[in-house]
């Protein structure tokens, strides 16, 4: 079983530049979500998805647009990329929504802006 | 917005010694709790998913138990191996979000 899958899992970008992260899952889960994680704050939130065609935003949104498609794909989407979002990058999904379910998470995409 | 604080930031133990690592968060209004273990340069594995029903959960050596009033959880790991060594961490479900405590870092020595 793939499980959680992101691509790519390293990525260099420049101040300003655009991309795209990749998550698919192949369990058929509804929920699925992006979190950052930064030495010293722990992860944190950008987007979520409880189906396809639904998003909402998380904690913290800005600089980053999410779309659902598919129940298999969740792609994140930076704008124009910023040194701030230096960080890795994980994509979570979960069978039923967050509420009480298990989350499962990918390997993480190690994102550098320079 | 739910904090969450893991105690101790890091920990190293030698080999056979059984530890405990705590998680504190300030809402009680969770719908579980899960314990997750992230290696080096890895994603997050999950270890034990606690509902707020629950008082604890049992997996192999590990134990978690969840006290909702006083916003506690503890993960228990029985005769420590070196292979444990990792970070561990908590994360409270409000709702459509998880909340993360920033981990403890384990080091099981030989």
């Amino acid at each position: 079983n793939a499980g959680v899958t992101q691509t790519p899992k390293f990525q260099v970008l420049k101040t300003g530049q655009s991309m795209t992260l990749q998550c698919a899952q192949d369990m058929n889960h509804e929920y699925m979500s992006w979190y950052r994680q930064d030495p010293g704050m722990g992860l944190r939130l950008i987007h979520y998805s409880v189906g396809a065609g639904i998003t909402d935003q998380g904690e913290v949104p800005n600089g980053y647009n999410v779309s659902r498609s598919t129940t298999e794909d969740f792609p994140l989407r930076l704008l124009s990329a910023a040194p701030s979002q230096t960080s890795v990058y994980f994509c979570a999904s979960s069978p039923r929504g967050a509420v009480s379910t298990e989350a499962f998470f990918g390997q993480g995409t190690r994102l550098t802006v320079v | 917005k739910q904090e969450v604080t893991q105690i101790p930031a890091a920990l190293s133990v030698p080999e056979g010694e059984n530890l405990v690592l705590n998680c504190s968060f300030t809402d009680s209004a969770i719908y579980n709790l899960q314990w997750f273990r992230q290696d080096p340069g890895k994603g997050l594995t999950s270890l034990l998913l606690i509902q707020s029903s629950q008082r604890e959960q049992t997996s192999g050596r590990l134990n978690a138990s969840l006290d909702k009033s006083s916003g506690r959880s503890t993960l228990y790991i029985a005769a420590s191996q070196p292979g444990d060594s990792a970070t561990y961490l908590c994360a409270s479900n409000t709702g459509n979000q998880f909340y993360f405590g920033t981990g403890t870092s384990l080091t099981v020595i030989p």
